[in-house]
């Protein structure tokens, strides 16, 4: 597609329960990031791809949090066992290489609420 | 370890004055800079990127960026505002990662611009 796209870009679900957050990266970008914005925390990174590698899983908040990349295009973010604090807008990101230098193009993401 | 600090959380001008939004970051590397715009329940748009070469950047929407390393400061501008460049505005430093790799964004805490008519 022409941008990175974010499924569902709405969620709405009870504490406890688990839910799985997708991005579809730029075709041909090969590193794709996880970002989490909410009220108190601003913006906070989670997570990056290289291919479907992920070397870093310190950024995540919780073990209740995974990530998964396969065939070095789509990622999903699974979240286990919500809880309340875990409400925010998540954010997918894929850049071309996985250089400091090169831009990261951004999904509109999914703002997910625990009810 | 990098950080940012945007000085302003909000910022209001008149449509047609100019805009500064203030950045000022720290690095323990040669940064990559960046200026990104999220208007209401958005993603984030790239408006502009420093990388060590030009210190006066132009970006899109007639929005510039200034990098003064003495200062370390990167400070975004326009000329005269419009009403459609209200949204919040993030500033934001790359730069190698914990394992001295990787592609990892730091993010100022972001300036919301109002455009009054």
């Amino acid at each position: 597609g022409a941008g990175v796209s974010q499924s569902p870009s709405n969620k709405v679900t009870e504490k406890g329960k688990d839910v799985e957050l997708r991005c579809d990266p730029i075709s041909g970008h090969t590193a794709l990031y996880w970002y989490r914005q909410s009220l108190g925390q601003g913006l906070e990174f989670l997570i990056y791809f290289q291919g479907n590698s992920a070397p870093d899983k310190s950024g995540l908040p919780s073990d209740r949090f995974s990530a998964e990349r396969t065939g070095g295009s789509v990622s999903t973010l699974t979240i286990q066992r919500t809880q309340q604090e875990d409400s925010a807008v998540y954010l997918c990101a894929s850049s071309l290489v996985l250089q400091s230098n090169q831009p990261q193009h951004f999904g509109d993401g999914t703002r997910l609420s625990i009810l | 370890a990098q950080s940012v600090t945007q000085l302003d959380s909000h910022v209001s001008v008149s449509e047609g004055t100019p805009v500064l939004l203030r950045c000022n970051y720290s690095s323990s590397y040669s940064p990559s800079l960046f200026w990104y715009v999220q208007h209401p329940n958005k993603g984030l748009q790239l408006l502009l990127k420093y990388t060590s070469a030009a210190t006066l950047v132009k970006g899109i929407n007639g929005f510039e960026a200034e990098f003064k390393k003495s200062e370390t400061s990167f400070h975004l501008t326009k000329p005269s505002a419009h009403m459609s460049d209200a949204a919040e505005y993030f500033c934001v430093v790359s730069d190698l990662g914990r394992n001295n790799a990787g592609n990892m964004l730091t993010f100022g805490g972001g300036t919301r611009l109002m455009v009054k008519p």
